[in-house]
């Protein structure tokens, strides 16, 4: 069965706080994403990498940083957590090319207070 | 950024009603339509990939139609049961470059079924 975890459920953090948000995957898929949810907006790209060390910019990376130094790995960081950064985030693996169907993690609910 | 768009936005239909949803995108460049079905406190969960103009996909009482050439899919449910209830995500994937899998998906219709 194919698996991706995610450090936490449930996360409370403060203004101005250091944020790491971790997924792991066990499929040994190249390519990872990090989406946040908010209601009416759906899913929204925030950063992917399609192998190890790689990074690409989604839609919405401002305020936002990953890192992938292990193929099983992707973090997201909030250097400086903001009340705007309330959100459920969403890590997805896939394989490429195949039917390029994403795996979810399921979610993190970060409160920024 | 390729935008994908779904109605509606919210249905409440009753146990063994069928109900029907929409997703539309711009046809130009496509490559693949997903649909995703996510349940409260669970990870979205994958119901079909489709890529043919055509193509009808069936999975129990779901189903999936795409129209390529107009740029929208509809998704089917046949009977509705309590345990459908769930937010039903659709999204899109151009051709060409270097997107590595890269999906743009609509907001969201999410679907209550009550007993």
């Amino acid at each position: 069965d194919v698996k991706v975890t995610q450090s936490s459920r449930y996360l409370v953090k403060r203004t101005g706080e250091k944020v790491f948000l971790e997924c792991v995957q066990d499929m040994d898929h190249e390519n990872m994403f990090w989406y946040r949810q908010d209601p009416g907006l759906g899913l929204r790209l925030i950063y992917f990498s399609y192998d190890v060390k790689m990074k690409e910019k989604g839609d919405i990376p401002e305020g936002y940083s990953v890192s992938r130094e292990k193929k099983e790995r992707f973090s997201l960081i909030l250097e400086s957590a903001s009340t705007n950064q309330t959100s459920m985030y969403l890590c997805a693996s896939s394989s490429e090319p195949s039917t390029d169907t994403q795996y979810f993690g399921p979610g993190t609910r970060l409160t920024v207070l | 950024i390729l935008n994908v768009e779904q109605s509606p936005q919210s249905l409440h239909v009753q146990e063994g009603d069928s109900t029907n949803f929409t997703c539309s995108f711009p046809s130009s460049n496509f490559y693949a339509l997903h649909w995703y079905r996510w349940e409260t406190a669970k990870s979205p969960e994958a119901l079909f990939v489709m890529t043919l103009n055509g193509d009808e996909k069936k999975k129990g009482r779901i189903s999936a139609t795409l129209n390529t050439k107009e740029g929208y899919s509809y998704l089917y449910i046949k009977g509705s049961q309590p345990e459908d209830s769930a937010t039903y995500l659709c999204a899109s994937r151009n051709a060409g470059g270097t997107s590595y899998g890269k999906l743009t998906f609509g907001q969201g219709t999410i679907l209550t079924v009550h007993p």
